[in-house]
């Protein structure tokens, strides 16, 4: 079954250090993968899609299909990035088109 | 332009009413999706909307749960009989087509009595 796992609730780290949000999948096919953040009283938003190999407000992600992973990198965490992390993939057919979500991740960047 | 909307913003009930929710996706996209948003679920797939095409109903937890599109453009999703596990945020979001980038309104917070 199709499956989007991200093992940490919680990541803090200081403003300045390094970040990465770990996600790993199982999809039987060539997956087509996302991030999502939900920014405090905001709505979710896409980040960033590993088909568009953007970098988006610092954030890279890099699909890797042998460790079935997209894990999301910066190098310098902001205050401002203090958010809610889902990585999510779609499941797309003849008939449907669905994101299936990780359980999400909240990010702390403490001053 | 006027991102995914949703009404009401938030909405209380007891258990054993009906509620709609309903979504007003961004002009011309043609794909809708229902999710819910629950502490103890997380974010999952609800209903899919595509064109005339029939809708992906797999999401749905029950038969109390059902979603009509009208036109092409406004969405609305029923609960019968409300239970309080029906309590989450449900989400709707829209995009372009299949596999485009998904966009979404700001929730609906349904409280369950």
């Amino acid at each position: 079954a199709q499956r989007v796992t991200q093992p940490e609730k919680l990541l803090s780290v200081f403003k300045g250090a390094p970040v990465e949000l770990k996600c790993n999948y199982s999809y039987s096919g060539s997956p087509e993968l996302f991030w999502y953040v939900q920014y405090s009283r905001q709505r979710l938003q896409l980040l960033l899609r590993h088909i568009s190999r953007e970098s988006i407000k610092g954030f890279t992600a890099d699909l890797n299909k042998g460790e079935t992973s997209f894990h999301l990198k910066k190098p310098f965490a902001q205050e401002e990035d203090s958010a809610m992390y889902y990585c999510a993939l779609i499941q797309g057919s003849y008939n449907t088109d669905k994101l299936i979500f990780g359980t999400g991740t909240r990010l702390q960047v403490f001053p | 332009g006027a991102g995914v909307s949703q009404s009401p913003s938030n909405k209380v009930t007891e258990k054993g009413k009906d509620v709609e929710l309903r979504c007003d996706p961004i002009s011309g996209h043609t794909a809708l999706y229902w999710y819910r948003q629950s502490l103890g679920q997380g974010l999952e797939f609800l209903i899919y909307f595509q064109g005339n095409s029939a809708p992906d109903k797999s999401g749905l937890p029950s038969d109390r749960f059902s979603a009509e599109r009208t036109g092409g453009s406004v969405s609305t999703l029923t609960i019968q009989r409300t239970q309080q596990e029906d309590s989450a945020v449900y989400l709707c979001a829209s995009s372009r087509g299949p596999g485009e980038t998904q966009y979404f309104g700001p929730g609906t917070r349904l409280l369950v009595l």
